[in-house]
């Protein structure tokens, strides 16, 4: 199975500030990696898939980038309604597995 | 509007069985694979099981190989996990998604299983 590592598990920052969290596979991926934003009680939502495209309907303060084995998701001005758990997937090999998340709380 | 709508989760027993159902419209169900997918309380996202768009050909978790069957009726299009010989550690909720080698860009709300005596 390939092996997500995703950092930071949780992360405090402030209203418009530029946010990042990586994720590294344990093997290549090229760029068959996906982004989900979920908020307590809800399903995830998908924001980028394919590293670095942006879902239809999703603000432009949210982008991908990276292939290989790093990736980087980046929420350039946070907003008080990206408060939610972050998750990276890889689905270049079966099984798809996740990132172990990344916790966005507001400072 | 693509809807995927999870039904049949509820407590059970060590050792019981649950079939969950997922109901799917707004989409040609027949065209896509289809996914489950599970959240333990206050965990990370599982991957659980997978099917073919015809149904031909199913994946399963190590963790649930053996135990749980993914199987779709295209005619009424829906998607089943069976679960069988439940363990506490399968307590989750577990939700449907469209697609599997691809992002999954349509999530049902989930349904609550948990194991429990």
């Amino acid at each position: 199975d390939i092996h997500m590592t995703q950092s930071p598990s949780s992360l405090s920052a402030s209203v418009g500030d530029r946010v990042t969290i990586t994720c590294q596979a344990s093997q290549d991926i090229i760029n068959y990696l996906n982004w989900y934003q979920q908020k307590p009680g809800k399903a995830p939502k998908l924001l980028i898939y394919d590293a670095s495209n942006l879902e239809t309907g999703v603000p432009s303060r949210f982008s991908g980038s990276g292939s290989g084995t790093d990736f980087t998701f980046t929420i350039s001005s946070l907003q008080p309604e990206d408060i939610a758990t972050y998750y990276c997937q890889q689905y270049h090999n079966l099984p798809p597995t996740f990132g172990q998340g990344t916790k966005l709380e507001i400072k | 509007e693509v809807q995927l709508l999870e039904s049949g989760g509820g407590l059970v027993q060590p050792g019981g069985s649950l079939r969950l159902s997922c109901a799917a419209s707004g989409f040609t169900f027949s065209n896509y694979a289809m996914t489950w997918v599970r959240q333990a309380p206050g965990k990370g996202l599982e991957w659980v099981s997978a099917i073919s768009g015809s149904g031909e050909n199913t994946y399963h978790a190590d963790s649930v190989k053996g135990r749980f069957t993914i199987s779709r009726d295209n005619s009424k299009n829906t998607l089943w996990l069976q679960m069988n010989s439940l363990r506490v550690e399968d307590t989750a909720v577990y939700y449907c998604a469209k697609g599997v080698d691809s992002a999954w860009s349509h999530w049902g709300q989930g349904t609550l299983v948990t194991v429990s005596s």
